[in-house]
């Protein structure tokens, strides 16, 4: 069956380290998407792709880069973690016309 | 700017009681809304949207484009229902992006 997948599930990592959370899904979805889900904020658009070498800057970008090779992945790497990005961080894709998103089961990501 | 509000971040209920989510959004344009539901350790998944006018376990929602409310009900609470509740708005400049809420945790006591 078709899915989207995260990983690691949780991570543990300390201030100014660069960490790379995968995303990887196998619709052969065109558009996906990265989002921290942080309380009262409900989820924030980090960055996004609607194709291989495409991306783009969502609400809460800064300290955050992603890069798109292949229809399947988008890695998301923080550059130099900081506190302020500990979050539970969710993937997502959809594809065609569509808008509708299926997510992944979420990183727990702590920076100590 | 677009935007979407779920003003309340708690609403606590008992079993068989009425539910109502608010949901309202900020769009001068066509949008397209959206209820996700998040259960306990769960991943987001869509609950309905409302071009399909349809009804997920028993839950429904209108677009009231006059009043710009999606708001969410259900006429009786079960405790499976208990979970995180996410408006979301699309359609805003073509795009495939969605606008989440800040979300609304619904709590259905025994």
């Amino acid at each position: 069956d078709a899915e989207i997948t995260q990983s690691p599930r949780h991570k543990i990592t300390e201030t100014g380290r660069q960490v790379t959370l995968a995303c990887h899904q196998t619709w052969n979805h065109n558009n996906m998407f990265w989002y921290r889900q942080d309380l009262g904020h409900g989820l924030r658009l980090i960055h996004y792709s609607y194709g291989v070498h495409d991306t783009n800057k969502g609400e809460v970008s800064d300290g955050y880069s992603v890069s798109r090779s292949n229809t399947e992945d988008l890695p998301l790497t923080l550059e130099s973690a900081a506190s302020s990005q500990t979050s539970v961080y969710f993937c997502a894709s959809s594809g065609g016309l569509a808008v509708e998103q299926y997510f992944g089961p979420g990183t727990r990501l702590t920076v100590t | 700017a677009q935007r979407v509000t779920q003003p309340e971040k708690l609403l606590s209920v008992f079993k068989g009681a009425p539910v109502e989510l608010k949901c309202n959004y900020s769009y001068s344009g066509s949008p397209e809304l959206f209820w996700y539901v998040q259960y306990s350790r769960q991943r987001l998944q869509l609950l309905l949207r409302h071009i399909s006018r349809e009804s997920i376990k028993g839950f429904t929602a209108d677009l009231n484009k006059g009043e710009t409310s999606f708001h969410l009900k259900k006429p009786f609470a079960q405790e499976e229902d208990s979970a995180m509740y996410y408006c979301a708005l699309s359609g805003v400049d073509s795009s495939y992006k969605l606008i989440f809420g800040s979300g609304t945790r619904l709590l259905v006591r025994p």
